[in-house]
């Protein structure tokens, strides 16, 4: 089974600024078969990026995923209050499909 | 419009057999496996299993492999996620999903979720 740790835990910014989250896997993701998804209270969860870099449709611009093998992050360019939430890592290249714990992104 | 819609909150009691549904529409059901994904109060995500509606093929994770039981009905459009005897610690909201894209892509769609509350 693959494990993911994501670092930090938590992120405290401002809107307007840059937010860096990362993801490392214990061995390395199938095909880089790895998304981002992000979720925010009482809701589902809602898919930012797919196969790494790959942006799901509808999704601002200002999110971009990059990494590939072991190590992968996601950028958030300039936050818009809307962005606060906690953000998840999956990988789904390899049965079981695994979850990152999550950082939650909070207003500074 | 692609739709993953579930049943609703449930309240059972220790030791109680429960099913839950997740019925797709505005797509090919049978096209897309369905995973299943838990989410303990306060907690994170984790994947517990998944099935290929067209021939029920399941696949668990070996954290849940024997304690639950997915199964679906190809004919309605729906996919279950069953206990046949509920822990005070299975108390979680669950989420059906499916891949966005593809059969093995990443989970791109989500139902609502359904709490599921077990107390003495």
């Amino acid at each position: 089974e693959i494990v993911l740790t994501q670092s930090p835990g938590t992120l405290s910014l401002s809107p307007g600024e840059r937010a860096t989250l990362s993801c490392r896997a214990s061995q390395s993701v199938s095909s880089d078969y790895l998304a981002w998804c992000q979720q925010k209270p009482g809701q589902a969860p809602r898919l930012l990026i797919y196969r790494a870099s790959s942006r799901a449709t509808g999704i601002p611009d200002r999110f971009s995923g990059s990494g590939s093998g072991t190590d992968f992050t996601l950028t958030i360019s300039r936050l818009e209050p809307e962005d606060f939430a906690v953000y998840y890592c999956q990988q789904y290249g390899s049965s079981p499909y695994t979850f990152g714990q999550g950082t939650k992104l909070e207003i500074k | 419009e692609v739709q993953l819609v579930q049943s609703g909150a449930e309240v059972k009691e220790p030791g109680e057999s429960l099913r839950i549904s997740c019925k797709g529409s505005g797509y090919s059901f049978t096209s897309y496996w369905i995973s299943w994904v838990r989410q303990m109060p306060g907690k994170g995500l984790e994947w517990m299993g998944r099935i290929d509606p067209s021939d029920s093929y399941t696949n668990y994770s070996p954290s849940f492999q024997g304690h639950v039981t997915i199964s679906a009905d190809k004919s309605i459009s729906t996919a279950y996620l069953q206990w046949s005897s509920l822990r005070a610690s299975d108390t979680a909201m669950y989420y059906c999903a499916r891949g966005r894209y593809s059969s093995s892509s990443a989970l791109g769609y989500w139902g609502q979720g359904t709490l599921v509350t077990v107390s003495s």
